[in-house]
């Protein structure tokens, strides 16, 4: 069965400091890998997805991911953070055994912003 | 359009009590899934339809139920609730059932049964 690891469960960062969240997956075949942003009362939104091809993901937000097979990870960055991002960040891996396009979501990592 | 819409937002029930949850997503989307989100646990699916009139158990659909009778809505049933069901509850829809096509959230209903 799939699995996903999101290591940290809280990072604080000052704003205009770069940002990686790490996500390390367990996947029998190719992984379709997601990440997700949950704002406060809010549901969640798509940040990137990856599925194939390029390794480097580039999603909304100024946010890029990358896949790297050898090491089972796809982690988020961004260059600059800005007190916007301060959110939850959800990994899942997504899997089509058994109909449907069902996500497997890690435990989530809350970011906080300092200004 | 307004993407994938639940009711209600809030809901305190009493242990016993059962109520429903209503989800509705105005994209003819074909698949539609409920998960639970539980502090440090992520989400986790509940039950998901892979089109109308059809369901299928996800990874905890233990003391749920749910219904698929028009294409556009997917209701999730609490018969006798109880508190370890307390949680924020999220439905999602997708076009197709591919691994790449994106789910698309709804608001949450947060739940708590005393």
């Amino acid at each position: 069965a799939q699995s996903v690891t999101q290591p940290d469960i809280h990072i604080t960062v000052s704003e205009g400091a770069s940002l990686e969240l790490r996500c390390n997956y367990s996947y029998g075949a190719t992984p379709y890998l997601f990440w997700y942003v949950q704002s406060p009362g809010q549901g969640l939104q798509l940040l990137l997805k990856y599925f194939s091809g390029d390794t480097l993901v580039q999603g909304i937000k100024g946010f890029e991911a990358e896949f790297k097979r050898s090491q089972s990870s796809f982690n988020l960055r961004k260059p600059s953070v800005h007190w916007s991002d301060a959110a939850e960040y959800f990994c899942a891996v997504g899997t089509t055994a058994g109909g449907g396009n069902k996500l497997t979501f890690g435990t989530g990592t809350q970011l906080k912003v300092e200004l | 359009n307004a993407g994938v819409t639940q009711t209600p937002k809030f809901r305190v029930l009493k242990t016993g009590q059962s109520m429903t949850l209503l989800c509705a997503q105005d994209m003819n989307h074909e698949y539609m899934y409920w998960y639970r989100q539980d502090p440090g646990m992520g989400l986790r699916l509940i039950h998901y339809s892979v089109g109308e009139g059809t369901t299928a158990k996800g990874e905890v659909p233990d003391g749920y139920n749910v219904s698929r009778l028009k294409k556009q809505n997917f209701l999730l049933g609490l018969e006798s609730a109880a508190p370890s069901q307390t949680s924020v509850y999220f439905c999602a829809s997708t076009h197709g059932s591919r691994s790449t096509d994106t789910q698309y959230f709804g608001p949450g209903t947060r739940l708590t049964v005393l």
